[in-house]
């Protein structure tokens, strides 16, 4: 499984948008890249997922470079309410039943 | 909107002592998982399960934990005899990969938070 590396934290201002960029150097094929969102005492909750390119949903945008080493989640005009812990997650999800890996995660603070 | 709910949403047990936790997870959904997170610490996978068998486990998952789908809408997790440092946040998710689902993502539960005394 890809080694992912992302901030520790972060802190932001509410109606900014926040760029947090997750490392993979190591991804292989036939990974994707997922990142999810973790509020204190809840399980975690996906946000997007992408292969390549650019993914854009009601919540965020995934940008993924050509060589897909690096990816990078953009929250626009964030609010108090995200501040959560965010988590990029490499693996090859379609074949189901995989060892979902965890990292750290980026801590971001959002103030008013 | 379908959820992945979880019982008790709070358990309490001595060293020592059994406990099943409970989830079910949604209707359509094929595989399930087991995670746990210990209080301030990183989300943590123990197992995954299809077809009624264990596709992966984690180190984590050794003797003392055991799953289960004792029939077609709850999924179950054992620990035989747990100890202090099983205390901690315990997450079911699941996942629809049915053919033409163009997203993998994992529907995760409320949480049971297990406290070992």
């Amino acid at each position: 499984l890809a080694k992912t590396t992302q901030p520790i934290s972060m802190d932001s201002y509410e109606g900014q948008e926040v760029n947090i960029t997750c490392s993979h150097n190591n991804i292989a094929t036939n990974d994707y890249i997922t990142w999810y969102q973790q509020f204190p005492s809840q399980g975690p909750r996906f946000i997007i997922q992408g292969y390549k390119t650019k993914v854009t949903n009601e919540v965020a945008s995934l940008f993924i470079p050509a060589d897909r080493k690096s990816s990078t989640l953009s929250l626009p005009r964030v609010s108090l309410s995200d501040t959560a812990v965010y988590y990029c997650l490499v693996g090859d999800f379609y074949t189901g039943g995989f060892k979902t890996i965890f990292g750290a995660g980026t801590r971001l603070f959002v103030k008013a | 909107e379908p959820e992945v709910t979880q019982t008790p949403s709070h358990q309490v047990t001595q060293m020592g002592q059994e406990v099943i936790l409970r989830c079910v997870p949604i209707s359509n959904h094929l595989y399930f998982y087991w995670y746990r997170q210990i209080l301030g610490q990183k989300v943590e996978f123990l197992v995954s399960f299809y077809n009624n068998e264990i596709s992966e486990k984690s180190e984590i998952f050794d003797d003392q934990f055991s799953v289960e789908r004792p029939d077609g809408s709850n999924f179950t997790l054992k620990i035989r005899s747990t100890k202090l440092e099983d205390s901690a946040m315990y997450f079911c998710a699941s996942t629809d990969v049915s053919y033409g689902t163009s997203v993998r993502e994992q529907y995760f539960g409320p949480g049971t938070r297990l406290t070992v005394t």
